[in-house]
């Protein structure tokens, strides 16, 4: 597509609620990323995917988190048993790829969690 | 551990007003991004510098890469409404994590008539 899609773009959840977000990538962008936004906060890492090499998994915060890609394309982030603090913007951002010079991230519009 | 550091986190200026807005570090980086971000939406790139001491310039926007590739400035003349939003400097690294982006708080800007 011309650019990041990502949905749904809000999700009202319950505390202990499973809850996923999916991300489509730009055609051709083999890098995707996964960033969290807290309320007037920065971008923090959450999981990188770089074509078919094992996912950069070192920002995910605890194993309530998981992420796949399927097929070097579209990217689901799972976290389970929701908790309060998960509350933010969950951004995905793809690139060329870390092989293509300075890697030049586009992102999507983001995915809004708010876990009640 | 924040590894990109901004100041100010915020900014409120007239119309016509310049500011700078510093991006700072103690890690070198192979590149050095700056974002901007409205309320709603992702982060869009503004510039990217990769050459120690290298200076880019944008219309009103001059970003500065440091000597040492530590540190990064932003520099805004006569500030428009317009250029109101949050501005984000990302730094890549390199090595076992190249292709991973390292994102600063951000510094919010906001431009009053």
């Amino acid at each position: 597509g011309a650019g990041v899609s990502q949905s749904p773009s809000n999700k009202v959840t319950e505390k202990g609620k499973d809850v996923e977000l999916r991300c489509d990538p730009i055609s051709g962008h083999t890098a995707l990323y996964w960033y969290r936004q807290s309320l007037g906060q920065g971008l923090e890492f959450l999981i990188y995917f770089q074509g078919n090499s094992a996912p950069d998994k070192s920002g995910l915060p605890s194993d309530r988190f998981s992420a796949e890609r399927t097929g070097g394309s579209v990217s689901t982030l799972t976290i389970q048993r929701t908790q309060q603090e998960d509350s933010a913007v969950y951004l995905c951002a793809s690139s060329l790829g870390r092989y293509s010079g300075a890697n030049v991230l586009t992102f999507g519009a983001g995915s809004r969690l708010t876990v009640l | 551990t924040q590894l990109l550091e901004q100041s100010p986190q915020f900014l409120s200026i007239q119309e016509g007003e310049n500011l700078t807005v510093y991006c700072n570090s103690s890690s070198v980086f192979s590149s050095l991004q700056w974002y901007r971000q409205e309320p709603g939406e992702g982060p869009v790139l503004l510039v990217t510098v990769v050459t120690g001491g290298e200076v880019k310039k944008l219309k009103r926007l001059t970003f500065q890469f440091g000597d040492a590739r530590k540190d990064s400035s932003l520099h805004i003349t006569a500030a428009q409404p317009g250029d109101t939003g949050l501005y984000l400097c990302a730094g890549a690294s390199g090595g076992s994590t190249l292709g991973r982006l390292y994102f600063g708080r951000g510094t919010q800007l906001t431009v009053w008539p």
